[in-house]
This record gives C-alpha cells, structure tokens and sequence, in this order.
C-alpha cells in the first residue's frame, strides 16, 4: 500500500533562514507527487507538484522540492522564509490508475517562523 | 473560474442525529473526493465519485456516504454521529486521472456535542 512519510511534525525557524520539510513515500510504478499548504481554518491549497519530467519543481512563491527516485524523498525547501510561510504542510502522492483520484496524505508539518 | 464551495462552514450536531454536507466543485470537474481532517488521524480519505458513480472508498463505518449528481455537485451524509466524527470535512475535485492535481475547498468544520 502507498504510503507517506513526513519526518518532522513541526519545524521552527527564524525569518529569512532556510528550511527544508521531508517526505519520502513508499515506492509504485507510477508516482505523482504533491505538496499543499493549510492555513488556519482553511482547506488546503497547492504549492507544488512532481507529475512526469524535471525532478526539481518550484512554485510562484520560492519553494522548490526535488524528487529522488532512488532515496523516495520529496523534500520541500525554501531559501529564505517569511514570517506568512508559517502554515501546515502536507506531502501527498496520488494512488490508483484507470484515473481514480485518491491522494495519500503525510501527517503534516507544521512551520512556525519566528521574528 | 469559480473554485471549489462547501457549504456550510461550519455545523453543530448532537450525537445521533445526522448531517449532509454539500461541494460544488470547479466547473467542468467530473470528480469529487471527499477528505475528513482530525488532529489524531490527519487526513483521509472517505470516498471518490466520477460521473455520478462511486469509484473508490475508504476505510469507514457505512454511516458514511455520498452521492453525485448529474451536474457533478456531491453531497456526503454521516448518520447517528458520534462525537468522534468531528472534524473538517475537505471536498476536492479534479480531472482525470491520477496525475491531476487536487483543488480543494475551504472545508466544513462539524462539531458534535
């Protein structure tokens, strides 16, 4: 069964410092990646994805995640964090074939920046 | 373009009664998840309909289910709640296939007392 993975349950950091959130996931022929960002009492909004092509994607606001087949990851980084990056942060891969929509989500990463 | 709507907000029960939740999903979206968020389970996923039919499920009680309707709208009902079923319910919908990527709404938090 598809499975993920996300190492740290919160991570604090202080404004304009880098960080990085790990996920790895458990292997499948076909892998299509994901990264969402919760903010408090909102649903989820997507930062970023790994579907086929370049292993490294970025997102509109300095993110990037690199995928590694052979290590599983799909870790997130950002060079410079801002105080409004503090949210939740969920690593997903999408299961199913003959397109079933299901995603397997992480149990999450919380990031509070600091001033 | 219009994105993802759940309504309501927010819902307040007593146990044993019995909700339905409502998503409206993106235009042109076929298909709709629905997700349940606690904070000891996280998230997970309750089930998936394309066109109207149910194509997966997960692992919940059958106090649990849904419907699609021919305009792709979807409705979940959880009967005699239990205070464990608090939680937000999150409704997503895509396209096709399991490389589309997910837009979710703003969820429904429902509280039983």
């Amino acid at each position: 069964a598809q499975s993920v993975t996300q190492l740290d349950s919160q991570v604090p950091v202080f404004e304009e410092a880098p960080v990085e959130l790990r996920c790895n996931y458990s292997s499948s022929v076909s892998v299509y990646l994901f990264w969402y960002v919760q903010y408090p009492n909102q649903g989820l909004q997507l930062l970023l994805k790994y579907l086929s092509g370049s292993t490294l994607v970025e997102s509109i606001n300095g993110f990037e995640a690199e995928f590694n087949k052979s290590q599983t990851s799909f870790h997130l980084r950002k060079p410079s964090v801002h105080i409004s990056d503090t949210a939740e942060y969920f690593c997903a891969v999408s299961v199913g074939s003959g397109g079933y929509n299901k995603l397997i989500f992480g149990a999450g990463t919380r990031l509070a920046v600091h001033p | 373009k219009a994105g993802v709507t759940q309504t309501p907000r927010y819902l307040i029960k007593t146990r044993g009664q019995q909700v339905t939740l409502s998503c409206s999903p993106i235009s042109g979206h076929r298909s709709v998840s629905w997700y349940q968020q606690t904070p000891g389970q996280g998230l997970q996923f309750l089930f998936e309909y394309f066109s109207e039919t149910q194509r997966n499920k997960g692992n919940f009680p059958g106090r649990f289910s849904g419907r699609q309707f021919s305009n792709s709208r979807s409705e979940m009902n959880v009967s005699t709640l239990e205070l464990g079923d608090s939680a937000l319910y999150l409704c997503a919908s895509s396209g096709v296939g399991a490389n589309t990527e997910a837009f979710f709404g703003q969820g429904t938090r429902l509280t039983v007392v």
